[in-house]
């Protein structure tokens, strides 16, 4: 079992806008701002789309945003696009070095 | 550009123990810190270590604390990962990542390697 919580599945329809929730507690997600959002698509590797709550790394669509509210942290795809398709993991730093992921959560785009 | 390539994975019994290692190229490899996250089939990701660029610093998740060790050679531009007591359920897609900035064991990390599948099975 995951320590963050993240739903199993989204969907949305292409130029919708789809949120995915990440939920933890004070000792995670709540008491930090070190969240992070990670995409995977089938059969490759992770690749950070948002860093430090809300931060996008270069290259990475603005149609991606990070936000948080108390224990709560999410991820909104604006515009979805076929190539967002994907799996999404969320995750905190959890105090003590120590990191903490969610259960990822499948993205489909009808 | 930045590689990293997983090498060491395989099929190993319970009980035994195992050594994965990551090479890195196209960046300064000794001024960046290095991660390793697993991938269970189906399953989330799962953070499981950390090490600073210069081994000052070393992390461990708490689920595999005491069963693994993470080192690196900073001459050979090589991470590693050292797992002890095998079980089953640590069949997965070991990731080795590089940490996002230099000289700072960030709490994110980009790129990941490949992987390299870990199999425990009798």
């Amino acid at each position: 079992q995951s320590a963050l919580t993240q739903p199993p599945s989204a969907s949305g329809s292409p130029g919708q806008s789809v949120t995915i929730s990440c939920t933890g507690t004070s000792n995670d997600v709540g008491g930090h701002k070190y969240v992070s959002w990670y995409q995977q698509t089938p059969g490759k590797a992770p690749k950070l789309i948002i860093y430090e709550v809300s931060k996008r790394p270069s290259g990475v669509p603005d149609r991606f945003s990070g936000s948080k509210s108390g224990n709560t942290a999410s991820l909104t795809v604006s515009g979805l696009q076929a190539e967002d398709e994907a799996d999404y993991h969320c995750s905190s730093y959890a105090g003590d070095r120590n990191l903490v992921f969610g259960g990822g959560t499948k993205l489909t785009v009808l | 550009q930045v590689q990293l390539v997983e090498s060491g994975g395989g099929v190993v019994q319970p009980g035994r123990s195992l050594r994965l290692s990551c090479a890195a190229s196209g960046f300064t490899f000794s001024r960046f810190g290095m991660h390793w996250v697993r991938q269970a089939p189906g399953k989330g990701l799962e953070w499981m270590a950390a090490i600073s660029h210069d081994s000052s610093t070393i992390t461990y998740g708490e689920s595999v604390k005491g069963r693994i060790t993470i080192s690196r050679d900073n001459s050979q531009n090589t991470v590693f990962l050292q797992i002890y007591s095998l079980r089953v359920e640590d069949t997965a897609v070991y990731y080795c990542a590089r940490s996002w900035q230099e000289l700072v064991l960030d709490s994110w990390f980009d790129p990941c390697g490949q992987g390299t599948l870990v199999t425990v099975s009798s």
